[in-house]
């Protein structure tokens, strides 16, 4: 089956730096992805989509200037958490679709970010 | 706005029971409803996909149905395992354009041997 390769998976940052995580596709090219946020606990929440070649697109209540976005090529997609601050902390996941098909989801590993 | 819903939210069973996990969702125009697995502090792996089309999938002891039309769903759990023990979400995608998951809060399974 298709693969989604995210990377780091665990991650520990002082507050006010920035973070990046990588979501690969690594046998199929995926023109969206999509960005999740889990907490303790909890489900996960849709962020925001991301297109290749084009802005992401964000769900309400999810600041772009802090959750920056970039999908730059068909197998790669990268969250940077900016200025991080401790109530980032939680766990990251990205998921990518076969475009074109009706397949299922493929979801990353996820990213567990501790801000401190 | 599409709601998922999952009871229960936790569940705690002896080796070899066969088991049944509920998920309802308030809008029942949905492309499919998939299940997965997550266990504490990995991704998600994917168990079953149902077509809105569909009203079952099997895989191995798993097995999903879907009443679309009363928006639900079960997974079927047949002589548990304590390697079963994991939070189970479903998840219902609206449309067939993008993803738009929709998640239910999951119910976390301790399989007791």
């Amino acid at each position: 089956g298709a693969v989604v390769s995210q990377h780091p998976s665990r991650v520990i940052c002082k507050s006010g730096t920035s973070v990046k995580i990588e979501c690969r596709s690594l046998d199929f090219q995926a023109t969206t992805m999509f960005w999740y946020r889990q907490f303790p606990k909890q489900s996960l929440m849709l962020m925001a989509t991301s297109n290749e070649g084009s802005k992401a697109t964000y769900e309400q209540g999810v600041e772009k200037d802090k959750f920056l976005i970039n999908h730059a090529s068909l197998t790669l997609s990268t969250l940077t958490v900016t200025s991080a601050h401790p109530e980032d902390s939680s766990f990251y996941i990205c998921s990518a679709r076969v475009p074109g098909t009706n397949t299922e989801a493929f979801f990353g590993q996820g990213t567990r970010l501790t801000v401190v | 706005k599409q709601e998922v819903t999952q009871i229960p939210a936790a569940l705690s069973v002896p080796e070899g029971e066969n088991l049944v996990l509920n998920c309802s969702f308030t809008d029942s125009a949905i492309y499919n409803l998939q299940w997965f697995r997550q266990d504490p502090g990995k991704g998600l792996t994917s168990l079953l996909l149902i077509q809105s089309s569909q009203r079952e999938q099997t895989s191995g002891r798993l097995n999903a149905s879907l009443d679309k039309s009363s928006g639900r769903s079960t997974l079927y759990i047949a002589a548990s395992q304590p390697g079963d023990s994991a939070t189970y979400l479903c998840a219902v995608r609206v449309g067939n354009a993008g993803n738009m998951l929709t998640f239910g809060g999951g119910t976390r399974l301790m399989v007791k041997p």
